[in-house]
């Protein structure tokens, strides 16, 4: 079975420092890997998804950047945080080859920036 | 573009009744998908149900339904007798399902809460 595994769960960073946050897909090959932030009253937002190694497009211009250095791994940066980049940040993955796939889900990972 | 629109931010029901969450979408394809996630105090979000759009009947998963009406653009979810573990932000959500990399939009979901 698939499981998709993000961390850390909870982080709180300075404004300024950088930031990694790890995704990492199991149980399947080349899925299309999203990253979503959820803001308070504002719902989903898509930051950044990717079809492939290598391949990612951004949706919302930011300080904020994403690399596919492996097929299941998807990696969430930023050089220097901003105290608006607050908030809740959602992994997720979908079937490549199936139009009616669903995202799945990790856990999330509430960033703080102080 | 396509825009999800759910014109419910906040709502309440006791327990055992039955509730509907609105949806309304924009876009111009013929083809595409819909969803409902949701997502309990966890965070975790779960996918309830979906509807592709060419097919009239609506989808239906146990407790939960939807009336979809394609010519309106509507995709409303039914969650019949509430419980208390339905409490959550639920998500209304859109894929036009062309493309490899088509992604699925989001609306900014409502907030259910089932009262005791």
């Amino acid at each position: 079975s698939q499981t998709i595994h993000q961390w850390p769960a909870t982080l709180v960073q300075p404004v300024g420092s950088p930031l990694s946050l790890e995704c990492t897909v199991e149980g399947t090959s080349n899925p299309n890997l999203y990253w979503y932030r959820q803001a308070a009253g504002r719902g989903l937002q898509l930051l950044f998804y990717s079809v492939g190694i290598g391949q990612i497009s951004s949706e919302v211009p930011q300080n904020l950047s994403a690399s596919r250095p492996q097929d299941r791994q998807f990696i969430l940066s930023s050089k220097k945080l901003l105290l608006s980049d607050s908030g809740f940040y959602l992994c997720a993955w979908s079937h490549p080859g199936d139009r009616y796939s669903p995202l799945h889900f990790g856990n999330g990972t509430r960033l703080t920036v102080t | 573009a396509q825009t999800v629109t759910q014109s419910q931010p906040e709502m309440s029901v006791q327990e055992a009744e039955t509730v509907t969450l609105s949806c309304t979408y924009d876009t111009s394809e013929n083809n595409y998908y819909l969803f409902w996630y949701k997502q309990p105090p966890s965070r975790q979000m779960i996918l309830v149900i979906r509807q592709e759009a060419y097919k009239q009947q609506n989808a239906t998963e146990n407790r939960f339904s939807v009336n979809f009406q394609k010519a309106a653009k509507s995709f409303s979810l039914k969650i019949s007798d509430s419980q208390l573990g339905d409490t959550a932000m639920y998500f209304c959500a859109f894929m036009r399902g062309l493309n490899r990399d088509d992604k699925i939009i989001f609306g900014k979901g409502t907030r259910l809460h089932i009262l005791p």
